[in-house]
């Protein structure tokens, strides 16, 4: 079975502080990673994708990669009011993208 | 372009009655397409996922069917809907080693 495990959550983080979502995964043939925001009600958007062990930086945004430990995770700094939405994780193989659960992470003002 | 379309956007249908959902996608060529199911406050499940025309994966064996009879059009079928059957449906397509998602499908099974 190929899992993706993530912590459902809920993750609440004040203002400006930095949200730290965290994914595990059991399909050691994963190639590829990514991260996924979704509004409610709305379909999932890319945030960003790591594929190398290490971090991935891309604005407020930081990937973290290790395939030893088969874990994943999404730093957003400066967290703003915006950022409230569950956020998927998700490992690719071969044309198979399967996905976590979701965190959902709340911002308060 | 690398637009994906779906309809209908939402619909309530009556338990034991066909489903039709489409979805079709711009930009290049033979692109892999992906069917999932989001129900509510669960994360996303993998249906049915195709590499080419008349190419169908099924990843849960259920009253759900998946055709493929264009390049880039991908069909979502049921003869019976069931209650359970209720959810947000998604279509996507793969583009490199990432997935695009439109804009979903809300489905009602009453």
């Amino acid at each position: 079975q190929k899992e993706v495990e993530q912590n459902s959550g809920p993750l609440s983080v004040p203002e400006g502080a930095i949200a730290s979502l965290n994914c595990t995964y059991s399909d050691r043939g994963s190639q590829s990673f990514f991260w996924y925001r979704q509004y409610s009600g709305k379909s999932p958007e890319l945030i960003m994708f790591i594929y190398s062990n290490g971090d991935k930086e891309d604005g407020r945004f930081t990937a973290q990669l290790n395939k030893a430990s088969q874990y994943v995770s999404l730093l957003i700094r400066d967290s703003q009011p915006s950022d409230s939405a569950t956020y998927l994780c998700a490992g690719y193989n071969n044309n198979d993208m399967r996905f976590g659960a979701g965190t959902r992470l709340t911002v308060k003002p | 372009s690398q637009t994906i379309h779906q309809w209908p956007a939402t619909l309530v249908q009556p338990v034991g009655s066909p489903l039709s959902l489409e979805c079709t996608v711009e930009g290049t060529s033979n692109p892999n397409l992906y069917w999932y199911r989001q129900a509510a406050g669960r994360g996303l499940q993998l249906l049915f996922y195709s590499v080419g025309i008349g190419q169908i994966s099924s990843e849960v064996p259920q009253n759900l069917s998946a055709s493929r009879p264009q390049d880039r059009q991908f069909i979502l079928s049921s003869k019976k809907l069931l209650l359970s059957d209720s959810g947000f449906y998604l279509c996507a397509r793969a583009s490199g080693n990432t997935i695009y998602f439109g804009e979903g499908s809300w489905l009602t099974v009453v």
